[in-house]
């Protein structure tokens, strides 16, 4: 129940490609999704999150959709670019402690 | 905002010492979290605090680990007897604030036990 699934474990996409990326939860009780995009050697950095109120939330090439029902949420990456290569991990947070439970992680990479 | 900052970014270690990782979230921040991340895996919780109050402890936190967090604002990370199994990348992540927050990541300190 404490599961995020993510997929694919790997994406090859062409520069200017849409980028999409999948993650499934059973526990009803999450309330937030975050979105990390992580570098080798780096830390996650946080790039969008949502909440369940909403269905869609985009900030600038990055888009979550959100679908309650299904206990699903995606990350679209419009016009994909090389410097998007990197590990993107979805994860899911409910009641105190609020913490995270990752995915699996996907490996993107976007050929020049 | 400086960020979330850790040290030291490497360790190297033999079997059976003790190692000490230190964080220093965000400023203000009342929350800070430990992750562990091993190869090709997504962090897994380890304990968080709440200002200097540690209020939650996972299961993969052996008696060998233990976590401080004085005066609520850097926190410690102690591995007693380091064993192979505790290599991995040791995350900090720090947020502010009531319910489920964004939680801002440092770059983590990278143990390696020989």
């Amino acid at each position: 129940q404490q599961q995020v699934k993510q997929s694919p474990q790997s994406l090859i996409v062409q520069k200017g490609g849409i980028s999409i990326i999948n993650c499934a939860y059973e526990n009803t009780a999450f309330d937030y999704f975050p979105w990390y995009q992580q570098f080798p050697g780096k830390g996650p950095a946080l790039l969008i999150a949502i909440r369940p109120d909403v269905s869609e939330k985009k900030e600038g090439r990055f888009t979550i959709s959100f679908n309650k029902s299904a206990k699903q949420f995606s990350l679209h990456i419009m016009d994909s670019q090389p410097g998007d290569s990197a590990t993107y991990f979805c994860a899911a947070s409910s009641y105190s402690p609020y913490k995270y439970i990752f995915g699996t992680g996907t490996r993107l990479k976007v050929l020049a | 905002d400086t960020g979330v900052s850790q040290d030291p970014r490497h360790k190297i270690t033999k079997r059976g010492q003790n190692v000490t990782f230190r964080c220093d979230p965000i400023s203000e921040h009342n929350r800070l979290y430990w992750y562990r991340q091993t190869l090709g895996q997504g962090p897994e919780f380890l304990t968080y605090f709440q200002n200097e109050a540690q209020l939650e402890k996972s299961r993969l936190l052996s008696d060998r680990f233990s976590a401080e967090r004085p005066k609520g604002s850097f926190s410690t990370l102690e591995i007693q007897r380091t064993e192979q199994g505790d290599s991995a990348m040791y995350l900090c992540a720090s947020s502010l604030g009531a319910g489920s927050q964004p939680q801002h990541f440092g770059d983590g300190t990278r143990l390696s036990i020989l």
